[in-house]
């Protein structure tokens, strides 16, 4: 069945570095990607999205690259911010139905 | 802008009681979903009604029951609670699929 593998975490990164997040999904047919983020205490929220191969969704500096032949979503940002720490989710939208990663726990240390 | 509002926040149950969970939405939505998050696990759909009137199982529906009561409401029944029923319940809503899933803040419950 269609489903999300997000590299787990938790990732603990200085202030200014690089950061991945790995993801890839497994789908038939041609599914939207997303990518949300949770802050402590909070729902989701959408960070970005791609709906169709080679589609580049960026916000906040973040940005994530549809590649349907690595069938891959990786989340980067060059420069972290200890704004930045929440958890992550990787996840696709495949005919009326999302379906999430695990989560990936990030922690930026100023 | 209240987007996405669930009650109760918190709750905390014996097991086998009962209790709804309430979601309401003002954003004049088409879909609705609940889903738990559990640690390790990432979101997991419980049920979801793609247009009033509709109610469909996701991927977790035993022990829980539905009702999208009109366009803005979208209730979830704990009929007896179990310990494994312990998570953080969200609701979310779309208005058309490929747009932005709104989520409400979530309801902790804890069954003893």
């Amino acid at each position: 069945g269609d489903s999300v593998t997000q590299m787990e975490g938790p990732v603990t990164l200085s202030e200014e570095a690089f950061l991945t997040i790995n993801c890839t999904y497994t789908a038939t047919g041609y599914p939207s990607l997303f990518w949300y983020v949770q802050y402590p205490g909070e729902g989701l929220q959408l960070l970005l999205k791609a709906t169709k191969a080679d589609d580049k969704g960026s916000n906040k500096g973040f940005e994530a690259t549809y590649r349907k032949e690595t069938t891959s979503f990786h989340l980067e940002k060059g420069s972290v911010q200890v704004s930045d720490s929440a958890v992550y989710f990787c996840a696709l939208l495949t005919g009326n139905q999302f379906y999430f990663g695990t989560g990936t726990s990030l922690t930026v240390i100023p | 802008n209240a987007g996405v509002t669930q009650t109760p926040k918190f709750q905390v149950l014996k097991t086998g009681q009962s209790m709804t969970l309430q979601c309401a939405q003002d954003m004049n939505h088409n879909s609705m979903y609940w889903y738990r998050q559990d640690p390790g696990m990432g979101l997991r759909l419980i049920y979801y009604s793609a247009s009033e009137g509709t109610t469909d199982k996701g991927e977790v529906p035993n022990g829980y029951n539905v009702s999208r009561l009109n366009k803005r409401e979208f209730s979830l029944r704990l009929e007896s609670a179990a310990p494994s029923q312990t998570s953080v319940y969200f609701c979310a809503s779309i208005v058309h699929l490929g747009g932005e899933l709104f989520f409400g803040e979530g309801s902790r419950l804890t069954v003893l």
